[in-house]
């Protein structure tokens, strides 16, 4: 069965802490995903990967960074948390040549205080 | 402007009402379109989707396309309560890498 976890579902950081989120897809799959999800302001997405090392900007990179070291695994940063970053995360992956298929992990819910 | 809008909703239905779920876009060159159905405090869930313009039927639920008129909807038919969920759209272009969500709507369908 198809899986994307994520290291929490939830967290409760401080202003200003380095912030680590962790997914991992167990298919194999080339291309790996962050999105946050906010009420009236739907998914946007962070940052996307289409192979190991290889990152591309989304459509609000700015506060975040990401590593991709191992293809099975994607991180999100956050270099100093604030408040405006609370926010639902999401991780998802795809097959390299079906982006339209991409599957979701179950999200952490960040809180930064 | 945003690239997809999605009816707002919220939605509230009586089980087994026929349910219709729609999108508008602006981008000519979307080639793929989704729904993705997401149950309260879960990540979103592929329903289906379809390549280009037409219809496109799986069980009770069938995605219709419109690219002339840029509109897609998810019809869903004998509607159950274990249907209530957010519903969103997204579409994507082979080149773009990326897909483009709506903020979805959210269903309630009623015992």
């Amino acid at each position: 069965d198809v899986k994307v976890t994520q290291s929490s579902r939830y967290l409760v950081k401080r202003t200003g802490e380095k912030v680590f989120l962790e997914c991992v897809q167990d298919m194999d799959h080339e291309n790996m995903f962050w999105y946050r999800q906010d009420p009236g302001l739907g998914l946007r997405l962070i940052y996307f990967s289409y192979d190991v090392k290889m990152k591309e900007k989304g459509d609000i990179p700015e506060g975040y960074s990401v590593s991709r070291e191992k293809k099975e695994r994607f991180s999100l940063i956050l270099e100093s948390a604030s408040t405006n970053q609370t926010s639902m995360y999401l991780c998802a992956s795809s097959p390299g040549t079906r982006v339209n298929e991409q599957f979701f992990g179950p999200g952490t819910r960040l809180t930064v205080l | 402007q945003k690239e997809v809008e999605q009816d707002p909703g919220p939605l509230s239905v009586p089980e087994g009402a026929i349910v219709s779920l729609n999108c508008t876009y602006s981008n000519s060159a979307f080639q793929y379109f989704m729904w993705y159905r997401q149950y309260s405090r879960k990540g979103p869930e592929l329903l289906m989707y379809t390549y280009s313009s037409g219809n496109k039927e799986d069980g009770r639920f069938t995605a219709q396309v419109d690219k002339s008129s840029k509109y897609i909807s998810l019809f869903i038919r004998d509607s159950q309560p274990s249907d209530s969920a957010t519903y969103l759209c997204a579409m994507t272009n082979t080149n773009a890498g990326k897909s483009t969500f709506g903020d979805g709507t959210t269903l309630t369908v009623k015992p």
